[in-house]
């Protein structure tokens, strides 16, 4: 079936600009998670979305990010007044919280580069 | 809390084995292992539940030790497919009422 899909792939964005980043989960799916990655680092947590519940948003990194989900499934990642060091690549991934197993499907993510 | 993964960089030849360790400072619910190729996105090898038994995909296990707060992942007779990055990821309660917190990656290298 279809998997995780991000877009756009990439943003070029001017440094000041605002830009939103969306996320198309695998259908079913009730757990979606934002990360970041930086050139050659690790997977930075952002923001964790869980059916219903209140998302956990300890991992933004300031009041500039900000994440919605809508009706339980498309979310967008929202950077107002972007910066040069929001420049990296935006990975969403959703998973099946129902079952014990339930591994993360990452999308391709996106690239994004503030000038 | 982020888990540790150890060691930071691995060169094998070929053949050789590996095995990368993730610790946390904090009782796990869960461990997920990952690997990511360079420009793709992470794919998943394995889940270890706590009081769960070692989990294996072809030649790469992995193991969990609720004592120590540690799990490792054993890779034998490393192949060419196996370069990439590896990512331990963290749960410390089950149902889903926390999200992954992942390390900073083991970067491993599978030279001919």
């Amino acid at each position: 079936g279809a998997g995780v899909s991000q877009s756009p792939s990439n943003k070029v964005t001017e440094k000041g600009k605002d830009v939103e980043l969306r996320c198309d989960p695998i259908s079913g799916h009730t757990a979606l998670y934002w990360y970041r990655q930086s050139l050659g680092q690790g997977l930075e947590f952002l923001i964790y979305f869980q059916g219903n519940s209140a998302p956990d948003k300890s991992g933004l990194p300031s009041d500039r990010f900000s994440a919605e989900r809508t009706g339980g499934s498309v979310s967008t990642l929202t950077i107002q007044r972007t910066q040069q060091e929001d420049s990296a690549v935006y990975l969403c991934a959703s998973s099946s919280r129902d079952r014990v197993y339930s591994p993360l499907h990452f999308g391709n993510g996106t690239r994004l580069t503030v000038t | 809390q982020q888990p540790v993964q150890s060691p930071q960089a691995v060169i094998l030849r070929e053949g050789e084995d590996a095995v990368i360790n993730c610790s946390s400072s904090k009782a796990l619910y869960s461990v997920h292992w990952y690997r990511q190729k360079h420009g793709e996105a992470p794919v998943f090898l394995m889940i270890l539940l706590k009081g769960g038994e070692q989990k294996g995909h072809e030649k790469i296990s992995a193991s969990f030790n609720e004592k120590k707060q540690q799990s490792s992942l054993y890779l034998t007779a490393s192949q060419l497919s196996y370069s990439g990055t590896y990512f331990c990821g963290t749960e410390y309660s089950g149902g889903g009422a926390d999200g992954l917190t992942f390390g900073k990656g083991t970067h491993l290298i599978i030279q001919p």
